[in-house]
């Protein structure tokens, strides 16, 4: 079936760097994204990863991608408190359909 | 430029009614995508179009309707509201489909249903 799953909590130190994991289960996704979703606002497109590639890089941000084991993850560097946030990986499957994990809470103390 | 476009923000309805919400797109963008937030959860595919035809339908019963207009922003319907309906809308835009172009959201519209 169709899932993508997330831990659902992760706290970290400010300064430290975040790392968020995800699961999918469409093999045959061609995009991979992470959302963050602000209170009371819509989902923001953070980085997105092509299936075809093991790594990205954005600024503080880096995505891999092991698709031998379906694993997705956002490590988030010296992160910041203005980064908390629930973030979202998703995954792209049958040609137009957009499935979202539950969701990670992303808690940054001072 | 701006970004994609959703009114209105809040809404509130009572059993049985029906509603409409609406989308602009990116311009450019010809696909629209609409998904159902409900509190605590991810979101749910709904409905996508692109170039005015409906090109997928998530798992969600026949009183939700959409429709994509000639300048490509788009309504979501949902006629015999239920308490279950209430959640953040979500349009999501895209220069092509969903396989081919990474999506943008809008803020959302948020339904109660009383």
């Amino acid at each position: 079936g169709e899932d993508v799953e997330q831990s659902l909590f992760l706290s970290v130190r400010e300064g430290d760097s975040s790392v968020i994991n995800c699961t999918y289960t469409d093999s045959s996704s061609t995009y991979l994204y992470w959302y963050k979703q602000e209170p009371g606002a819509g989902l923001q497109l953070l980085t997105y990863i092509f299936s075809n590639m093991d790594m990205k890089q954005d600024q503080r941000l880096t995505v891999l991608l092991n698709k031998k084991d379906k694993h997705l993850s956002l490590r988030i560097a010296d992160t910041q408190t203005g980064d908390s946030a629930i973030y979202f990986c998703a995954e792209t499957t049958g040609g137009f359909k957009t499935i979202f994990g539950a969701g990670t809470r992303l808690f940054v103390k001072a | 430029d701006a970004g994609v476009t959703q009114s209105p923000t809040h809404l509130i309805k009572t059993r049985g009614q029906q509603v409409t919400l609406r989308c602009s797109p990116i311009s450019g963008h010809k696909s629209v995508s609409w998904y159902q937030q409900v509190l605590g959860q991810g979101p749910q595919f709904i409905f996508q179009y692109y170039e005015k035809e409906e090109r997928g339908r998530g798992n969600f019963p026949d009183r939700f309707s959409a429709r994509q207009f000639p300048n490509y922003s788009s309504e979501l319907n949902v006629n015999a509201l239920l308490l279950g309906d209430s959640a953040l809308y979500l349009c999501a835009s895209s220069q092509g489909t969903a396989s081919n172009q990474p999506q943008h959201f809008g803020d959302g519209t948020r339904l109660s249903i009383l």
